[in-house]
């Protein structure tokens, strides 16, 4: 079974800065996927970035990157120039490759505020 | 186009009354998945319908919890004799069912067990 771990329940970033979130996760798969998901207090789920694992490369969307590290397990999300409208949850969710889709395991979520 | 839509916004029953909660996929997704999210928790995968195959059922908590898709479009996620545990707020999503597309997700559902 795959597990997810977010060990930042909270963070906060002042506006027009950087913050990087966390995310490891265990898996034996070879083959998966990776994303971060963003729910405003609207509570609708917003995809924000992909990763898939068979490439070396970073995925980036505009001020969002991540730092994938396949053999420490390591997908971490950078927000850059933070603005008030990042404020959110913030999950990372794994996906093993499979014909057709399969479900998404998520970590339980932190917590960003981006403070004016 | 309509985007993943989820009624009602909020539920609130008595504990043992039996609850349905309803999701209507974007039109032409064949899959489509139901998840639960507590209070300070991620998502948890609940149920996953795929076309015309057997549903994926391997996530729902007890046998107090049943979906169905009719028609391979609207599905129904009932919980009978509703514990205060399954208070929760539940999301369904929808995808194109190929290889690793995007999940759309809807507003959610939030279920409170008096």
């Amino acid at each position: 079974a795959q597990t997810v771990t977010q060990s930042q329940p909270e963070m906060s970033v002042q506006e027009a800065e950087t913050v990087t979130l966390s995310c490891t996760y265990d898996t034996s798969e070879n083959n998966y996927y990776l994303f971060w998901y963003k729910q405003p207090p609207s509570r609708q789920m917003i995809l924000v970035i992909r990763q898939e694992a068979y490439k070396q490369q970073n995925a980036t969307e505009n001020r969002f990157s991540v730092n994938f590290q396949k053999a420490a397990k390591s997908f971490s999300l950078k927000i850059s120039d933070s603005q008030l409208g990042d404020t959110a949850m913030y999950f990372c969710a794994f996906m093993k490759r499979h014909s057709g889709n399969t479900p998404l395991v998520f970590g339980k979520g932190t917590r960003l505020s981006v403070i004016a | 186009g309509a985007g993943v839509s989820q009624s009602p916004s909020n539920k609130v029953t008595e504990k043992g009354k039996d609850v349905e909660l309803r999701c209507d996929p974007i039109s032409g997704h064949t899959a489509l998945y139901w998840y639960r999210q507590s209070l300070g928790q991620g998502l948890e995968f609940l149920i996953y319908f795929q076309g015309n195959s057997a549903p994926d059922k391997s996530g729902l908590p007890s046998d107090r919890f049943s979906a169905e898709r009719t028609g391979g479009s609207v599905s129904t996620l009932t919980i009978q004799r509703t514990q205060q545990e399954d208070s929760a707020v539940y999301l369904c999503a929808s995808s194109k069912g190929q290889d690793v597309d995007e999940q759309y997700f809807g507003p959610g559902t939030r279920l409170t067990v008096t």
